[in-house]
Parts: structure tokens; sequence; C-alpha cells
């Protein structure tokens, strides 16, 4: 079946420091999203990337979508101690159920 | 004006017990889901609904039933609760998704569920 995959696991970093996180899938996925869970909370909907290059910014986090539409990726420039959570990329492959990856989970250091 | 709300938000029952958990929303969705997230963090979707209709059931015990008697609503119940049925369970909504395709899905608070 359909796997989505994420790495890294765990990501600390300091306050300031660049982060990404990566998501793979093993098929080819009609289109990708992400979703940021803050310790305690709910995941709540960032974006939807349907194209393949496709590359969308929001104020500080960039995202893009795999040539192949195979992996995304999420890179947050500059973090801030507000973006701590986990981060989950989710998909399907044209009509296969839809399968969150197992997200990556972000401490930011002040 | 809460969007997907469920309640309870807190369940802490004995073994073997049957509890329900609800689910509504106000966002004129057509698709509800139930998601478990264990305590590594993994969200698994285990049912999904359009318009009172299943179209998702994913392996799931069958002593989960869902059941929607509208399209605002889907709530879960569970038969026989047993230790590995902690984990909190989130219900979410969303655009139909067989005429949109997939769309954003709103996410309630959660209920979290022990068993003791």
């Amino acid at each position: 079946g359909q796997q989505v995959m994420q790495i890294p696991q765990y990501q600390h970093v300091q306050e300031g420091e660049d982060f990404t996180t990566y998501c793979n899938s093993s098929t080819t996925l009609s289109n990708i999203q992400w979703y940021k869970q803050r310790p305690g909370g709910h995941p709540v909907f960032l974006i939807q990337l349907v194209k393949s290059g496709e590359v969308k910014k929001q104020k500080r986090l960039t995202f893009q979508f795999g040539e192949a539409k195979k992996n995304s990726s999420l890179h947050i420039t500059a973090t801030q101690t507000t973006d701590v959570g986990t981060y989950f990329c989710a998909g399907d492959n044209y009509g296969q159920n839809f399968v969150f990856g197992p997200g990556t989970r972000l401490s930011v250091l002040p | 004006d809460t969007a997907v709300s469920q309640t309870p938000k807190y369940l802490v029952t004995q073994m073997g017990n049957d509890k329900s958990i609800k689910c509504e929303q106000n966002l004129g969705h057509d698709t509800m889901y139930w998601y478990k997230q264990d305590s590594k963090k993994f969200l698994k979707i285990m049912f999904s609904y359009n318009n009172k209709e299943l179209i998702i059931n994913e392996t799931v015990p069958n002593r989960f039933s869902p059941k929607s008697p509208d399209k605002a609503h889907l709530n879960l119940h569970i038969n026989s609760l047993e230790l590995g049925d902690s984990a909190v369970y989130f219900c979410a909504s969303s655009q139909d998704y067989r005429v949109y395709g997939n769309q954003p899905q709103h996410f309630g608070d959660g209920t979290r569920l022990s068993i003791l």
C-alpha cells in the first residue's frame, strides 16, 4: 500500500536557525498537504500543493512539491519559538486513501 | 464559534466498557473523518463518511462503529474497550473530496481516551 515517510523524526534547533523537513511517498501523489500540530493541540492545515515542481511561500515558510510528485519539503527560515510543534505531510495517490506521514517534531531553543 | 467540536474532551474509563465520542461540524462540509493518534503521534485514518455514507473503512476492529445521523455529525461508538485503545481520537471534516479532490481538513480538538 501507499507509504508516506518523513525525515527527520525529530529536530532541535536554536532560535533563529533554519529548519527543513522532507516528505517522501512510495507512489505518485495527486497533491500534498502540510499540517502543523502544536503540543497538546490538533492538526491545523497549512497549505496544499498540486502541481509538479510547485513552490509556495507563507512568510518564513517555503513549501515545495517535487517534479515527480513523490516528495515534498517544508523549510522554515529563522525559526521562532512559535514554530514549535509537529509538522505532518499528507496525500493520496489519485483516489487511494489519504495518508499522513509520521511527522517531524520541531523543538526551538530560545 | 467552534467549527469542528468533539465531546468529551477527556474520557477515562475501565477496560471492557462501552463509550461514545460525538462530533459535530458547522462548516457545511460533506465529508467527515475519524483519526486515531497514538502516543508516538502517528495519525491514522479510521473512517470517512460523505453525506452520511461510509466511504473509507480502514482495518479497524469491529468494536469501533461510526454513525452519521446527518452530514454535520459523525459519532464514534466503541465496544469492549481495550488497553490498546488509549489514544487521542480526532474528528475532522472537509468539502466533498469526490467533487473537489483532496481538500483541507479541519480538525476538532481531540478526545483523549485513557483505559484503566
